[in-house]
């Protein structure tokens, strides 16, 4: 079965710090891979997505997520993080139609 | 705002009553999705439809779940009997066909939260 695992529950940083949230995932095919963010009261928004092609993928808000295949993992990076960062945070993995979600990381930045 | 609504926000019932959700996707968007989310958990699959057929069902859509997309469009998500474990969000998506949806991935609206007392 298809599953998705992320690392860290919970991450609180200081403005400024550098992010690193790890996720892994088990399937054996190709797969599209996902970083979502969902800011409080707020619904699911895109933040990167790998189909192929280069394994550094950036998105907004200077995001960046890198797929290394050989470990399964597509971790999401932020040189810098900003209190308006703070949110949760959901990897996915979709084989075909439907997503896969990890549990989510809650990342908590204090100014 | 073309986004992906949902309605209502929030319902709370008692157990045993019936609720249903609504969902209007993007008018362009021919897939359209359900997922549950539960606190301190990522969504979860429940079903999809594309255009009016629902394609698949998740294990986790027991007998007491019925969705319908009856004219391709807009999309009803009914609990029956419900009980304290239904309390969840759940998310509505939609997207197009997996070559146009490749570039844009999904939408998710801001889901229904659902209470059950």
């Amino acid at each position: 079965a298809q599953s998705v695992s992320q690392h860290n529950h919970h991450v609180i940083l200081s403005e400024a710090a550098s992010l690193e949230l790890g996720c892994n995932y088990s399937y054996g095919g190709t797969v599209n891979l996902f970083w979502y963010v969902q800011y409080p009261g707020q619904h699911l928004q895109l933040l990167l997505k790998y189909f192929s092609g280069d394994p550094l993928v950036k998105g907004i808000k200077g995001f960046e997520a890198e797929f290394i295949k050989s470990k399964f993992s597509f971790n999401l990076r932020k040189p810098s993080v900003q209190w308006s960062d703070t949110a949760e945070y959901f990897c996915a993995v979709r084989p075909v139609n439907q997503f896969y979600f990890g549990t989510g990381t809650s990342l908590t930045v204090i100014p | 705002d073309t986004g992906v609504s949902q309605d209502p926000r929030h319902k709370i019932t008692k157990r045993g009553q019936n609720v249903t959700f609504r969902c209007d996707p993007i008018s362009e968007h021919n897939r359209l999705y359900w997922y549950r989310q539960t606190l301190g958990q990522g969504p979860e699959f429940l079903t999809y439809f594309q255009n009016e057929a629902q394609l698949e069902k998740s294990r986790l859509l027991s007998d007491r779940f019925s969705a319908e997309r009856p004219k391709g469009s807009f999309s009803t998500l009914e609990i029956q009997r419900t009980e304290q474990g239904d309390s969840a969000m759940y998310l509505c998506a939609s997207s197009r066909l997996a070559g146009g949806d490749r570039n844009y991935g999904y939408t998710f609206g801001s889901g229904t939260r659902l209470t059950v007392v």
